[in-house]
């Protein structure tokens, strides 16, 4: 069955400093892999995704990931850390019969200055 | 080029009462999915929708349901509310279907609250 573990519920960080979250899926097949970023009362706003070739892929905002298929792992990272980047962060896994998504449960990310 | 659209914002309802929400897609996108987002359950997958017709369907009773018109705009409805279905609804259109690890943009989403 397919599934997205975040392990970390909550993160907190310094502003300046480097972020990383995590993010392991479970999927039968080749996944397509996404991370979202959530701000409060808003919807979801699209980081960065992988579909295949370069394993590091750079996104958004400064944000980048790297997917390693032998940890089933997809993990969100930002050399330095802004105030803004206070927000639920998602990451998903994309069903290959649709556009259906499985997603994590999220981590809140605080900056504190 | 628009967003995702989606109507209205906010929404209070009573239990036992039915509620429809609006998606409008971005324009020729073709495919339109719905997911409620809730503290405990987090972001669960409703329903797709593409070309008019029902893709796939995620783990819901009967009481939701959603329909696709021929511009692509799509409505969810649900018939007799209960408390637990005070949720964020969030809509999702890609321009395609098909596995193909298209990427989805959401809109803000519905509030709904059922007292």
């Amino acid at each position: 069955a397919q599934s997205v573990t975040q392990p970390d519920i909550h993160i907190t960080v310094s502003e300046g400093a480097s972020l990383e979250l995590r993010c392991n899926y479970s999927y039968g097949a080749t996944p397509y892999l996404f991370w979202y970023v959530q701000s409060p009362g808003q919807g979801l706003q699209l980081l960065l995704k992988y579909f295949s070739g370069d394993t590091l892929v750079q996104g958004i905002k400064g944000f980048e990931a790297e997917f390693k298929r032998s940890q089933s792992s997809f993990n969100l990272r930002k050399p330095s850390v802004h105030w803004s980047d206070a927000a639920e962060y998602f990451c998903a896994v994309g069903a290959n019969t649709g556009n259906q998504f499985y997603f994590g449960t999220g981590t809140s990310l605080t900056v504190i200055p | 080029k628009a967003g995702v659209t989606q109507t209205p914002r906010y929404l209070i309802k009573t239990r036992g009462q039915q509620v429809t929400l609006s998606c409008s897609p971005i324009s020729g996108h073709r495919s339109v999915s719905w997911y409620q987002q809730t503290p405990g359950q987090g972001l669960q997958f409703l329903f797709e929708y593409f070309s008019e017709t029902q893709r796939n369907k995620g783990n819901f009773p009967g009481r939701f349901s959603g329909r696709q018109f021929s511009n692509s705009r799509s409505e969810m409805n649900v018939s007799t509310l209960e408390l637990g279905d005070s949720a964020l609804y969030l809509c999702a259109s890609s321009w395609t279907t098909g596995g193909t690890g298209t990427e989805a943009f959401f809109g803000q989403g519905t509030r709904l609250t059922v007292v």
